[in-house]
């Protein structure tokens, strides 16, 4: 069975600080692996994602995000966070089931950037 | 349209009545999911469009729970007998082909339901 965790409910944190928001995950096949972004009022939307190749990933806005295939982890990084990142974001994995995929999330983490 | 449209974007019923829950997709997708999202909790796996027809319902809740897409378009997700506990932000995604596992989805902003 496949299954997302993600073990922050809230990370509270002062602008410019760093931030990691974890994300573990179980599966007995190979997966792709997605952070999603929820800003106040908006939809979902993609922020990164690791389909191969290098293990660590990266989007537009400074966050990072490496793949630990022994760890089975897909933490979330940004050395220096803003206001505007105040959002949830997801943890979510890709699995191919009888030829479509279906997307497993994670119960989300509240990244709350203080001034 | 530019990005997938839900309607409504909110929902106030009472307990044991009937709702309609409607997903517009982003033009050309022909994978089409429905997520539902209570308090607190991830984002729960309902149901999985290819085209019109439905692979994997195995998310539905109970048989009070029903979706249905016409023209490999527009997708109406039916509550029957609604219950308090129905009460979530019901989300819509779509994505171009579906069988491909790298592909993004891309989330319609949702349907607040409110079951009093």
């Amino acid at each position: 069975a496949q299954s997302v965790t993600q073990l922050d409910s809230q990370v509270p944190v002062f602008e410019e600080a760093p931030v990691e928001l974890r994300c573990n995950y179980s599966s007995s096949v190979s997966v792709y692996l997605f952070w999603y972004v929820q800003y106040p009022n908006q939809g979902l939307q993609l922020l990164l994602k690791y389909l191969s190749g290098s293990t660590l990933v990266e989007s537009i806005n400074g966050f990072e995000a490496e793949f630990n295939k022994s760890q089975t982890s897909f933490h979330l990084r940004k050395p220096s966070v803003h206001i505007s990142d105040t959002a949830e974001y997801f943890c979510a994995v890709s699995v191919n089931r009888s030829g479509f995929n279906k997307f497993y999330f994670g119960s989300g983490t509240k990244l709350n950037v203080k001034p | 349209g530019a990005g997938v449209s839900q309607s409504p974007s909110n929902k106030v019923t009472e307990k044991g009545k009937d709702v309609e829950l409607r997903c517009d997709p982003i033009s050309g997708h022909t994978a089409l999911y429905w997520y539902r999202q209570s308090l607190g909790q991830g984002l729960e796996f309902l149901i999985y469009f290819q085209g019109n027809s439905a692979p994997d319902k195995s998310g539905l809740p109970s048989d009070r729970f029903s979706a249905e897409r016409t023209g490999g378009s527009v997708s109406t997700l039916t509550i029957q007998r609604t219950q308090q506990e129905d009460s979530a932000v019901y989300l819509c995604a779509s994505s171009l082909a579906g069988f491909r596992g790298n592909e993004k989805l891309f989330f319609g902003s949702g349907t607040q339901l409110s079951v009093l």
